[in-house]
């Protein structure tokens, strides 16, 4: 059975301090992980897709990468904006209707 | 607006009523799932189509729960004799089958329900 494991589950930083959320995960044939971002109250919002071992994205103060067993995100000088819930999720390749998702890293930017 | 749209978005209803949800997803996308939330979980797989066609349903997904997408738009769920356990978050998603992109999945607001 497909399982995502995320840490550290809260996280509080000062604004401009960086540091990096982890995704454990287990999947027979990985087809993709996915990261969200949600705000309270509100569905997931899409951020990125990786697809192999090495691979890195980008979208302003966020980096993902993903190894063969976990990935990560790492933010960059965050600011109170980027306050929310981190989901990760992974998809097998034997199955492409269903994501595993693990239960976030909810994130708190002080300024 | 283009995205995923769910109706109503809060249902408060008394245990052992029936209640029925909407989601309308983007319209180019053929792929719809349905997706249950608690309060500090990640989303769990209830149930997914491809089109008008049911491909899989989660083991977590009682006799009480049917959903339905009549000619591959807008889809429904609905929970018979609802109990308190039901309470959640119902978000629905919607993707592209085209193989060629990721499928990543694009989510609605979400509906919470309160059963008391």
């Amino acid at each position: 059975e497909d399982q995502v494991t995320q840490s550290p589950e809260a996280l509080r930083l000062q604004e401009g301090e960086s540091s990096s959320l982890n995704c454990s995960y287990t999947v027979s044939g990985l087809r993709g992980l996915f990261w969200y971002r949600q705000d309270p109250g509100k569905g997931p919002e899409f951020l990125f897709t990786l697809y192999s071992a090495g691979e890195e994205k980008e979208k302003e103060r966020l980096k993902a990468t993903l190894t063969k067993k976990e990935s990560f995100l790492h933010i960059t000088a965050p600011k109170p904006e980027d306050s929310a819930t981190y989901l990760c999720a992974v998809q097998a390749r034997t199955n492409a209707g269903k994501s595993t998702f693990g239960d976030g890293t909810t994130l708190t930017v002080k300024p | 607006d283009t995205g995923v749209s769910q109706d109503p978005r809060h249902k408060i209803t008394k245990r052992g009523q029936n209640v029925t949800f909407r989601c309308d997803p983007i319209s180019e996308h053929n792929r719809l799932y349905w997706y249950r939330q608690t309060l500090g979980q990640g989303p769990e797989f209830l149930t997914y189509f491809q089109n008008e066609a049911q491909l899989e349903k989660s083991r977590l997904l009682s006799d009480r729960f049917s959903a339905e997408r009549p000619k591959g738009s807008f889809s429904t769920l609905e929970i018979q004799r609802t109990e308190q356990g039901d309470s959640a978050m119902y978000l629905c998603a919607s993707s592209d089958r085209d193989f060629s992109r990721s499928n990543e999945q694009f989510f609605g607001p979400g509906t919470r329900l309160t059963v008391l």
